[in-house]
């Protein structure tokens, strides 16, 4: 296991579809995260999973993005009806522990280009 | 409400020299700060962190300082070489007693480095 990996690294869709990305994070990870980076800002925080159960979602994550992480292994998140202001780089994380203090490793991301 | 502040966009320093990157943050529940580098097309790595319980942190050529009552920290790279040229990510995290955001981390806006050699 060398990391975080996130599928696929690119995803060019039409503006009105639906779109799927995977994370598979470090295997003995049970925190795991979804962010999104658009240019030129840091990463924004979308939604958290501890182990299965998903603990909190940002106000950013409206009602056409759902994520899932069955049985706390790997995590998915969709987006319906995609629309061009969803354009960025999805980025996964995963982190060990049950306070604060442990840093997240990230994978390489997914860049997704609406058009 | 941007929580976590980096206010330069970009720095450019001498190969060999010290570069000394900042942020600023303005929620005092956070107490825990990460420093992350990531290079273009690839995901964010980890750097240093330190908890507020610590006024500095030290691995290598980095240090991070803390200072709590100016909601401040820093990242001092010494010496600088030209394969530390990346984004800079300042980040924090707070430690909410019975809460369920244990580890979300609130980033700053990012900090180019650009080491000349």
């Amino acid at each position: 296991d060398t990391g975080v990996s996130q599928n696929p690294r690119h995803k060019i869709t039409k503006r009105g579809q639906n779109v799927t990305f995977r994370c598979d994070p470090i295997s003995e990870h049970n925190r795991l995260y979804w962010y999104r980076q658009t240019l030129g800002q840091g990463p924004e925080f979308l939604t958290y999973f501890q182990n299965e159960a998903q603990l909190e979602k940002s106000r950013l994550l409206s009602d056409r993005f759902s994520a899932e992480r069955p049985k706390g292994s790997f995590s998915t998140l969709e987006i319906q009806r995609t629309e061009q202001g969803d354009s960025a780089m999805y980025l996964c994380a995963s982190s060990q522990g049950i306070g604060a203090r442990t840093e997240a490793f990230f994978g390489q991301g997914t860049r997704l280009t609406v058009v | 409400d941007q929580q976590v502040k980096q206010n330069s966009p970009s720095l450019s320093v001498q190969e060999g020299r010290i570069s000394i990157l900042n942020c600023d943050y303005t929620n005092s529940m956070f107490d825990y700060f990460l420093w992350y580098k990531k290079y273009p097309a690839e995901g964010p790595t980890f750097l240093i962190s330190i908890s507020s319980i610590k006024d500095k942190n030290e691995d290598g050529r980095f240090t991070v300082f803390l200072n709590k009552s100016a909601k401040h920290l820093s990242l001092h790279i010494v010496p600088s070489q030209p394969g530390d040229s990346a984004v800079y990510f300042c980040a924090a995290s707070a430690h909410w007693a019975g809460g369920t955001s244990y580890g979300k981390l609130t980033f700053g806006q990012g900090t180019i480095l650009t080491v000349h050699p």
